[in-house]
């Protein structure tokens, strides 16, 4: 069963702290995203990567940063977490052209 | 980015009933995907439809169909005999087919399906 698997399902970290959240693919998909959920905002793009290396900004990319070293992970770095990027974090994957995602269980946030 | 709306945040119908979700987007691409994503309580999103632009014939997938009307940029969902495992969060989504292909969605409509 293909897969896309989030390190953690629930997080609590402070205030300033530097926070990584990890995703794995085992699909081999070129590109991977990853997405913030709040209520009543939807799903608000963050960062993505089309290839090793490369990355590109989504819609809401400040305060974050990315790392894809290995094709098969996409990480996603808040460098000074803030109560503010308390959150529902989502991560994806997808082939070139296919058109579907496969996206990872969550990870839910909280910055206090 | 594309605007994607969906205008109903909640909704509500009864088992083996018929509902119907809306979804408009804003776009001057000619060439793009349109999806409907559910999200039931688990957390985990699943694919429920999809559908080419360039293609004339609405999507179906089991009790799921789509009205797909390009002119009017909209794109709604048909839920036929709903169910109890119907009850979700279910996201319109967009896609431009750039390199990246990255996903802009709505922002969502509750659903909740009573027996």
């Amino acid at each position: 069963d293909v897969k896309v698997t989030q390190s953690s399902r629930y997080l609590v970290k402070r205030t300033g702290e530097k926070v990584f959240l990890e995703c794995v693919q085992d699909m081999d998909h070129e590109n991977m995203f990853w997405y913030r959920q709040d209520p009543g905002l939807g799903l608000r793009l963050i960062y993505f990567s089309y290839d090793v290396k490369m990355k590109e900004k989504g819609d809401i990319p400040e305060g974050y940063s990315v790392s894809r070293e290995k094709k098969e992970r996409f990480s996603l770095i808040l460098e000074s977490a803030s109560t503010n990027q308390t959150s529902m974090y989502l991560c994806a994957s997808s082939g070139i052209r296919d058109g579907g995602y496969t996206f990872g269980s969550g990870t839910r946030l909280t910055v206090v | 980015a594309q605007t994607v709306t969906q205008s109903q945040p909640e909704m509500s119908v009864q088992e083996a009933e018929t509902v119907t979700l809306s979804c408009t987007y804003d776009t001057s691409e000619n060439n793009y995907y349109l999806f409907w994503y559910k999200q039931p309580p688990s957390r985990q999103m699943i694919l429920v439809i999809r559908q080419e632009a360039y293609k004339q014939q609405n999507a179906t997938e089991n009790r799921f169909s789509v009205n797909f009307q390009k002119a009017a940029k909209s794109f709604s969902l048909k839920i036929s005999d709903s169910q109890l495992g119907d009850t979700a969060m279910y996201f319109c989504a967009f896609m431009k087919l750039i390199s990246g292909y990255a996903l802009n969605f709505g922002k969502g409509t509750s659903l909740l399906v009573t027996p």
